[in-house]
């Protein structure tokens, strides 16, 4: 069964753009998170989507956005980006939000603002 | 707010045990899990307690009291190969995910 997949790996923008980063997890799997990864703040939450609903959000703020489809996969966009915004996002896949807690995380999305 | 605390880094000699304690806020609280995360790679899931006690997987083990709002992964046996960074993670009923800021293990020949 493949893993959780993420696209792009990499992505270099400049301050003030916008993104949009990918998710596609396990088969089978409904419950997609994203975590935003820096060195001094550790795997911050941003949101989780279950059945093309978002059912949590962290404390970010409304540049940070995401969505559902009807296939589970999901994406995040984050407008005007700041210099801040440079992090690894991961996303994780899990079977449903009620199921145990393990998450199968992909290998992120390095996303580096200048 | 929830937010848990655990060691930034903890140093030990191959061969040899480590506990790396994780400390939470109780209201809540459903369940704590840990994930291992080497330098360049994705966490992966270690385990999960919900109840009180010691569930041991192979040379890792994680310990769960709840009267304590604690818990702890035990890594025994120490290999190179377990040098990683570890984070616990707790669930809470809102299902809400967090993480803790993650452990630096060190590990000594």
């Amino acid at each position: 069964k493949a893993g959780v997949t993420q696209t792009p790996r990499y992505l270099i923008k400049t301050r003030g753009q916008q993104v949009t980063l990918s998710c596609s997890p396990i088969s089978g799997h409904r419950s997609v998170s994203w975590y935003q990864q820096t060195p001094g703040q550790g795997l911050q939450f941003l949101f989780e989507y279950f059945s093309e609903t978002q059912r949590n959000k962290g404390n970010f703020p409304g540049r940070f956005s995401g969505r559902q489809f009807s296939n589970s996969r999901s994406e995040m966009n984050v407008s005007t980006l700041e210099l801040g915004d440079s992090a690894l996002y991961l996303c994780a896949s899990s079977l449903g939000t009620g199921v145990g807690n393990e998450q199968f995380f992909g290998p992120g999305t390095r996303l580096t603002v200048l | 707010g929830q937010s848990l605390e655990q060691p930034s880094e903890v140093t030990a000699v191959e061969g040899a045990i480590v506990q790396i304690n994780c400390t939470y806020q109780t209201s809540g609280f459903y369940g704590l899990s840990w994930y291992q995360q080497h330098d360049g790679g994705a966490p992966t899931f270690l385990s999960y307690n919900a109840l009180d006690g010691l569930e041991e997987t192979g040379r890792f083990s994680s310990f769960l009291s709840r009267s304590d709002s604690y818990g702890y992964l035990l890594l025994q046996e120490l290999q190179m190969k377990d040098s990683a960074s570890y984070f616990c993670a707790v669930k809470y009923r809102d299902d809400k995910i967090i993480f803790g800021k993650g452990t630096r293990l060190h590990i000594l020949p």
